[in-house]
């Protein structure tokens, strides 16, 4: 059973340079949830797909944006990348009505923004 | 507005000795919790869970955590602490399946 997969696995950008990042849930999970992790801290949650749409938000500006295929699999978009935008990007995968809500993690993107 | 608080950034153990990570949560909705666990340059591994039901959670590894509703807390322990414990722990709370984070608790073990 394969499970969450990122790509990926580092990247280096430049500030204002744009980034995509891309990752595939594990198999039958249909939610893909996106979060940062800055250096010595907890993930803080950027945004979730359901059904190809964003389904809630975190408190992230608009650079940073999502989308969800057909397949479940999803990208996120940084534009106008920032210093402070270097951290390990964490996808994350579940069913939405599980009940458990339990969230299974990829190994992450770590993006060095220069 | 949910939150959770982990104290201590920093934990030592010997090993073979008692693991005791603190966790305290908020939350105005009856509780989803989780631990996590997270070795050097890696994502997220699921230790554990509380949804409903049975209130001492045993997870994988030899973990367990005991949701107690009245101190609000969701401590994860392990009675004996093994080399390949050192990580850094993550709890968490599920606010409409989105995982709201503690800072996390390093855990160093010592031979």
């Amino acid at each position: 059973d394969a499970g969450v997969t990122q790509s990926p696995t580092h990247l280096i950008k430049t500030r204002g340079q744009q980034v995509t990042l891309r990752c595939s849930p594990k198999s039958g999970h249909d939610t893909v949830s996106w979060y940062q992790q800055a250096l010595g801290q907890g993930p803080q949650f950027i945004f979730q797909y359901y059904e190809e749409e964003e389904r809630q938000r975190g408190n992230f500006p608009d650079r940073f944006s999502g989308h969800q295929f057909p397949n479940y699999s999803s990208e996120l978009n940084v534009n106008a990348l920032l210093l402070g935008d270097s951290a390990l990007y964490l996808c994350a995968s579940s069913l939405p009505s599980g009940g458990s809500y339990e969230q299974y993690f990829g190994p992450g993107t770590r993006l060095t923004v220069t | 507005a949910q939150s959770v608080t982990q104290l201590g950034s920093h934990v030592s153990v010997s090993e073979g000795a008692l693991v005791l990570l603190r966790c305290n949560y908020s939350s105005s909705v009856p509780p989803y919790l989780f631990w996590y666990v997270q070795y050097p340059n890696q994502g997220l591994q699921l230790l554990l869970k509380y949804t409903t039901g049975a209130t001492l959670v045993k997870g994988i590894n030899g973990f367990e955590a005991e949701f107690k509703k009245s101190e609000t807390s969701f401590h994860l322990t392990k009675p004996s602490a093994h080399m390949s414990d050192a990580a850094e722990y993550f709890c968490a709370v599920s606010f409409y399946n989105k995982l709201i984070f503690g800072a996390g608790t390093r855990l160093a073990v010592h031979p």
